[in-house]
């Protein structure tokens, strides 16, 4: 089954708005949460990443809340471009075991942000 | 800079051909990774590797296979290609150190099956 699961599929904004996008997990195992982003004909790049011992971290216009209890995360962007038009992947992953660097990602979020 | 690179961006098959997608990394890295991108499926892990001859399952491994003769090689193998194997490949790689959540992909291979 899904083990992060992720919403909206697509999500259209105008520029200088802030899309979110939301995530949620039930392995409390999971111990790191990075977001990845993919431009079209490109692979997926590392964007921004948290660990849930922090509520939020910001880098730049890219902001990812998390909340431990609830089992979910998401990402913000501030101030939004036409240049972040991409779709976004979050993430989980456990830093121990048998299990290290393999992630567990959701669906994908495709983003448009209109100029 | 790290670099992933595949060995093709796109490729047409027919039903029932063998197909090899060669995948390379030059960072010395221990993981590697393949999945394949669906629209609206997102990112599938088909396989990976955490040491030169040694393999995982990952969700969806049926009709495939991989080889990891060498570090920096990892293979993705369909034995007989079906209609339903279309779709976008990537390869991915990461170290086991502190880094171990970033990925590095590389650019996919589209594989379109006739």
């Amino acid at each position: 089954q899904q083990q992060v699961k992720q919403s909206p599929q697509s999500l259209i904004v105008q520029k200088g708005g802030i899309p979110i996008i939301n995530c949620a997990y039930e392995n409390t195992a999971f111990d790191y949460f990075p977001w990845y982003q993919q431009f079209p004909g490109k692979g997926p790049a590392l964007l921004i990443a948290i660990r849930p011992d922090v509520s939020e971290k910001k880098e730049g216009r890219f902001t990812i809340s998390f909340n431990k209890s609830a089992k979910q995360f998401s990402l913000h962007i501030m101030d939004s471009q036409p240049g972040d038009s991409a779709t976004y992947f979050c993430a989980a992953s456990i830093s121990r075991g048998s299990t290290l660097g393999r992630l567990y990602f959701g669906r994908g979020t495709q983003l448009t942000v209109w100029p | 800079d790290v670099k992933v690179t595949q060995s093709s961006r796109y490729l047409v098959k027919r039903t029932g051909e063998k197909v090899f997608l060669e995948c390379v990394q030059d960072m010395d890295h221990e993981n590697m990774f393949w999945y394949r991108q669906d629209p609206g499926l997102g990112l599938r892990l088909i396989y990976f590797s955490y040491d030169v001859k040694m393999k995982e399952k990952g969700d969806i491994p049926e009709g495939y296979s991989v080889s990891r003769e060498k570090k920096e090689r990892f293979s993705l193998i369909l034995e007989s290609a079906s209609t339903n194997q279309t779709s976008m490949y990537l390869c991915a790689s990461s170290s086991s150190g502190t880094g171990f959540y970033e990925q590095y992909f590389g650019p996919g291979t589209r594989l379109t099956v006739t």
